[in-house]
């Protein structure tokens, strides 16, 4: 059963320093990596998909790497900002002859202080 | 486009009464899953239907039922509530299997049951 964990599960940050959030998963048999932001009490917003096949993944500020063999992803955000606060979710598709299934870790609740 | 839509954004109900939610996909998109979010467990994956089939569930008992529409919009019903039922259900829509395709999220809906 593919289990997923987000360390660590909270974290403070002034203006500017760079972010680094980690996303670590049991079952290497995966098809892809998703990050995802969410704001409190709202849905989720996609920010960046790794395909298997790929080692990172960038969009503007955002940075993400992926090692399949030692199961883990890092989502690094460059120069923080305020409005960067928010929870950050990692979510795994897991290769399953029944289908493929998405299983989520439990967040890093970031705050990005003035 | 327009994105994912779930109606109602809130509702109360009490227990032993049912519910029923929607989703409205993003067009073009046949794929809707449906995420159970709480405190206490996360993000837990409840089923995905794709192409009005239930194509992959989770681990939640009988009263968490589903269904998907020939124009992909989907309803989940829940039928006699519990307190622990209380929580964001979220859908989220892929133009294809979720487990293949980056997902989109919608605004969730928020359950109280008193």
């Amino acid at each position: 059963k593919q289990e997923v964990t987000q360390i660590p599960a909270a974290l403070s940050v002034p203006e500017g320093e760079n972010l680094v959030l980690n996303c670590s998963f049991t079952d290497s048999a995966i098809y892809n990596l998703q990050w995802f932001r969410q704001d409190p009490g709202k849905g989720l917003t996609s920010l960046l998909l790794i395909q298997s096949s790929q080692r990172e993944q960038t969009s503007g500020r955002l940075n993400a790497s992926l090692d399949k063999s030692s199961g883990r992803s890092t989502l690094y955000i460059a120069a923080s900002q305020p409005g960067d606060s928010a929870t950050y979710l990692c979510a795994v598709s897991t290769i399953k002859a029944a289908g493929n299934k998405l299983t989520f870790g439990g967040g890093t609740r970031v705050l990005v202080k003035p | 486009k327009a994105g994912v839509t779930q109606t109602p954004r809130y509702l109360i109900k009490t227990r032993g009464q049912q519910v029923t939610l929607s989703c409205s996909p993003i067009s073009g998109h046949r794929s809707v899953s449906w995420y159970q979010q709480t405190p206490g467990q996360g993000l837990q994956f409840l089923f995905e239907y794709f192409s009005e089939t239930q194509r992959n569930k989770g681990n939640f008992p009988g009263r968490f039922s589903g269904r998907q529409f020939s124009n992909s919009r989907s309803e989940m019903n829940v039928s006699t509530l519990e307190l622990g039922d209380s929580a964001l259900y979220l859908c989220a829509s892929s133009p294809g299997l979720a487990g293949l395709n980056e997902q989109f999220f919608g605004p969730g809906t928020r359950l109280t049951v008193l």
